[in-house]
């Protein structure tokens, strides 16, 4: 089944140590999100790559990076993460904004930081 | 801009009772509309989606939504809920075709089902 896949599911790590949380797809879509949710709140977005080219959120702290090195594969790398940062984190698709926007989303990962 | 505000946070129901959940859009321009479902330490999960046509729309899991553009609503309903329907529920918009489509959707706060025994 195509699908949107992420690792870890739970990932702990200490304030200030970098951590890499991990997207993949199989859909081919063109179009790969990353969304940070906390407890209680609606998913918030903080950037997009519509193929190669990156787009970010205007209010996405400067601490969130990522790199897309291929269409599959997404990553979201947190320079020096605070506590604040604990969180659900979802990755997402789509097919091309053009379209109608469908996003299939992966089942996320739960980051601890202590 | 547009916004998506989800009336109510909490919707506590029996088990095999009807529910709606309500939704309302502010939009300048046309829009697509979405249902999501979130499970505990899940994703989301379409629910269902407006694009146009018939403002009846169904869903899986037996849910089903109309798009009011009159009332700018799009409330979900399901005749008869399940204990396993126990979840977060969460509308969102992006902007139609013909705009300036970002490619974004904006959800609501989201609405928590609770079904009881």
């Amino acid at each position: 089944d195509a699908m949107v896949i992420q690792n870890p599911r739970y990932q702990v790590t200490q304030f200030g140590k970098p951590v890499t949380l991990s997207c993949s797809q199989t859909l081919n879509h063109n179009v790969m999100y990353w969304y940070q949710q906390k407890s209680s709140q609606a998913p918030k977005l903080l950037f997009h790559y519509y193929d190669k080219d990156f787009n970010n959120e205007a209010d996405t702290p400067d601490n969130f990076q990522s790199r897309r090195p291929n269409t599959s594969f997404c990553f979201l790398d947190i320079r020096s993460p605070g506590l604040g940062d604990a969180a659900m984190y979802l990755c997402a698709t789509s097919r091309d904004p053009a379209s109608y926007n469908e996003q299939f989303f992966g089942p996320g990962t739960r980051l601890t930081v202590l | 801009a547009q916004s998506v505000t989800q009336l109510d946070s909490q919707v506590p129901v029996f088990e095999e009772a009807p529910v709606e959940l309500r939704c309302n859009y502010s939009s300048s321009v046309s829009v697509y509309l979405f249902w999501y479902v979130q499970y505990p330490n899940q994703g989301l999960q379409l629910l269902l989606k407006y694009l146009s046509g018939s403002t009846l729309v169904k869903g899986i899991n037996g849910f089903e939504a109309e798009f009011n553009k009159s009332q700018t609503s799009f409330h979900l309903r399901k005749p008869s809920v399940h204990i396993s329907d126990t979840a977060e529920y969460f509308c969102a918009v992006s902007e139609g075709l013909g705009s300036s489509n970002t490619g974004k959707l904006i959800f609501g706060q989201g609405t928590t089902l609770q079904v009881k025994p």
